[in-house]
């Protein structure tokens, strides 16, 4: 299987930082690489898919960026609403492994 | 709408089973691949597998290095229903869970209709 990991497991922000988190595939898996917002209680919602592509109705504080095994989300004036885990996945070869999350949360 | 609709919440005893269901509406449901997702309590997500909604075609990883529900696992669908399932045999107390159900329009892109999640609380 492809792992996925990332980081920082956690981090606490204010409002209006500038924040990235990294994610690290064990192996290549060329642009295959999504990014989820996850809120207690509710479904994950798709942010970022092949690595750099704004889902529909996304803000555009959200970008993506890398290929290959280095991936980079990041959210350019967090607001109060991103506070949440954030998982990437990879869909290059099955199983479409997430890693184990990033908590974000509020300094 | 695009809508992704599960099956209600479901209470289990170790070694029974469990089949959650998918049902799809807002699009064409044979066009779009289903994914399955859990998240344990407390934990991250974790990929189960999907099914061809056009062919019924599944993958639920690679066997040579199982998942700890390969084996357990089989993927359905009832394309005159709209509806994709999902079962898990042999249940064990690990497998308490919410189950999501997701759609691609590929199988190797982002998931981006999720239904609401399923809890399937495994207790003896």
């Amino acid at each position: 299987d492809i792992q996925m990991t990332q980081s920082p497991s956690s981090l606490s922000a204010s409002v209006g930082d500038r924040v990235t988190i990294t994610c690290r595939a064990s192996r290549s898996i060329s642009s295959y690489l999504h990014w989820y917002q996850v809120k207690p209680g509710k479904a994950p919602n798709l942010l970022i898919y092949t690595a750099s592509t704004l889902q529909s109705g996304v803000p555009s504080r959200f970008s993506g960026s890398g290929s290959g095994t280095d991936f980079t989300l990041t959210i350019s004036s967090l607001q109060p609403e991103d506070f949440a885990t954030y998982y990437c996945q990879q869909t290059h070869r099955t199983p479409f492994t997430f890693g184990p999350g990033t908590k974000v949360d509020i300094k | 709408q695009v809508q992704l609709v599960q099956s209600g919440a479901e209470v289990k005893k170790p070694g029974a089973s469990v089949k959650v269901s998918c049902k799809a509406s807002g699009y064409t449901f044979t066009g779009y691949y289903i994914h399955w997702v859990r998240q344990a309590p407390g934990q991250g997500l974790e990929y189960m597998g999907w099914i061809n909604t056009n062919t019924g075609g599944t993958d639920y990883g690679d066997p040579d290095f199982p998942q700890k529900f390969q084996g357990r696992v089989t993927m359905t669908r009832d394309t005159s229903l709209d509806t994709a399932y999902m079962e898990l045999s042999r249940l064990r107390s690990d497998d308490t869970a919410i189950y999501y159900c997701a759609r691609t329009r590929t199988v190797s892109y982002g998931m981006d209709v999720w239904g609401q999640g399923t809890t399937v609380i495994v207790y003896s």
